[in-house]
């Protein structure tokens, strides 16, 4: 079946702009997860929806960094006023909702801050 | 959650049989044990889990030892797409259901 779809694969953008990522979670999974990765670094947990629950926040780096996730299903994470430090590859991951069910990752963006 | 400690690289020859340790000596009797493993460029992929019994699937098998201070991942038959960076990782229910990632082995399968 399909996987988590995340688009779009690559983002090249100037400094200061504002960037939006969508995450397209396999359907019927109940919790979606954002990650970081920074080249050569490990993954940085960003932020948790579950259900119709307040998300857990706790990872977001700053006030420039946003999610939203509708009608439990789609959901986009936005960066405003990009920074250099910003570039690095966000991941999506969901799951069926249970807290010992495997997270199943997309591909990734690629986001670069020129 | 517990913390692991993983060899930093590790090398295997083709077809051999790849044994790639994780150390959790601190892991509590709710946490499960979850090993990912992230091919470059792409995001982690999941490839099994288990609390205390040992698991197969169709990618490998895990082996939990009896204290479950530690466990063993195996890759029977190892190709050269298994090369990757495999992360050994606990997680406990009160952790929010995320999983906190370490640094993982790099497997390097040899021809």
């Amino acid at each position: 079946g399909a996987g988590v779809s995340q688009s779009p694969s690559n983002k090249v953008t100037e400094k200061g702009k504002d960037v939006e990522l969508r995450c397209d979670p396999i359907s019927g999974h109940t919790a979606l997860y954002w990650y970081r990765q920074s080249l050569g670094q490990g993954l940085e947990f960003l932020i948790y929806f579950q259900g119709n629950s307040a998300p857990d926040k706790s990872g977001l780096p700053s006030d420039r960094f946003s999610a939203e996730r509708t009608g439990g299903s789609v959901s986009t994470l936005t960066i405003q006023r990009t920074q250099q430090e910003d570039s690095a590859v966000y991941l999506c991951a969901s799951s069926p909702g249970q807290w010992y069910s495997p997270l199943h990752f997309g591909n990734g963006t690629r986001l670069t801050v020129t | 959650d517990a913390k692991t400690t993983q060899p930093t690289s590790m090398d295997c020859a083709e077809g051999r049989a790849a044994n790639l340790p994780c150390n959790h000596s601190t892991i509590s009797g709710n946490e499960y044990v979850y090993w990912y493993r992230q091919i470059h460029s792409q995001g982690p992929q999941y490839i099994i889990h288990g609390l205390k019994n040992n698991e197969t699937n169709e990618m490998a098998s895990l082996i939990i030892t009896e204290d479950r201070k530690s466990s063993t991942l195996i890759l029977p038959h190892a190709t050269l797409r298994d090369t990757a960076v495999y992360y050994c990782i606990v997680r406990v229910e009160t952790s929010g259901s995320r999983l906190t990632f370490g640094e993982g082995t790099q497997l390097t399968v040899n021809p």
